[in-house]
């Protein structure tokens, strides 16, 4: 089966411009998230979506940061406007996981990251 | 709260060396603990899994097992080979509606000819 897409791979931006990453889960899988991975540092999730629903963005910086997943497929993660300290690797994942699984632990499927560098 | 710390990096290893990657936890409840691979270039993969204590996880040679009276998972391989460099990242999940994981730092690991 295809993997989770991201697009683009790099992007190089000066601060203060704007930019958009775009993710294509796995196939019915319900559950999509965003990561952002500073370089030395763990994943961090930025949201979570459970179909076209938030089901967590506590960590997201709603100042600058938006992401929609509007009909419960694909996703863009929005920055505007960008600041040095959002380089990184923007990471998408998405897993099974439909809601009647309580009880169950689905595994979270990886693309392959955008790299953002700004300027 | 719930956090993951593993042994810093960057660890470097001969080929057929034997590998230990730490990894201790502290979380209230019963969490899954997971190993994620990073190789380079390329996104997050699982690379084993154990759900409850003194489960082994194990998946192309590596191993680990839940130690619950230690909170440890620490993973282990007997013999590294020089496409196991990667950085491993280790993290554990609630099962439940609400799957997010906790990550530790990730160790990179190189292996040498």
């Amino acid at each position: 089966e295809a993997g989770v897409a991201q697009s683009p791979r790099y992007k190089i931006i000066e601060k203060r411009q704007s930019v958009a990453f775009w993710c294509n889960p796995i196939s019915g899988h319900a559950t999509l998230y965003w990561y952002q991975q500073i370089l030395g540092q763990g994943p961090k999730l930025l949201i979570q979506f459970q179909n076209n629903g938030v089901v967590d963005d506590s960590q997201l910086p709603k100042d600058r940061f938006s992401a929609e997943r509007l009909k419960g497929v694909d996703s863009t993660l929005k920055i505007q406007p960008a600041k040095l300290e959002d380089s990184a690797v923007y990471l998408c994942a998405s897993s099974f996981s439909p809601l009647q699984l309580a009880g169950a632990y689905n595994e979270q499927f990886f693309g392959p990251g955008t790299r953002l560098t700004v300027l | 709260g719930n956090s993951v710390t593993q042994m810093e990096g960057p660890v470097t290893l001969s080929e057929e060396a034997f590998l230990t990657i730490n990894c201790t936890y502290t979380a209230t409840g019963y969490p899954s603990l997971f190993w994620y691979v990073q190789y380079p270039g390329e996104g997050l993969q699982l690379l084993l899994k154990a759900t409850k204590a003194d489960d082994k996880g194990s998946n192309k040679g590596f191993e680990a097992t839940y130690r619950k009276e230690t909170t440890s998972f620490h993973l282990e391989k007997g013999s590294v080979q020089v496409s196991d460099s990667a950085v491993y990242f280790c993290a554990l999940g609630f099962p439940g509606n609400n799957r997010k994981l906790i990550w530790g730092l990730g160790t990179s690991l190189a292996v040498n000819p």
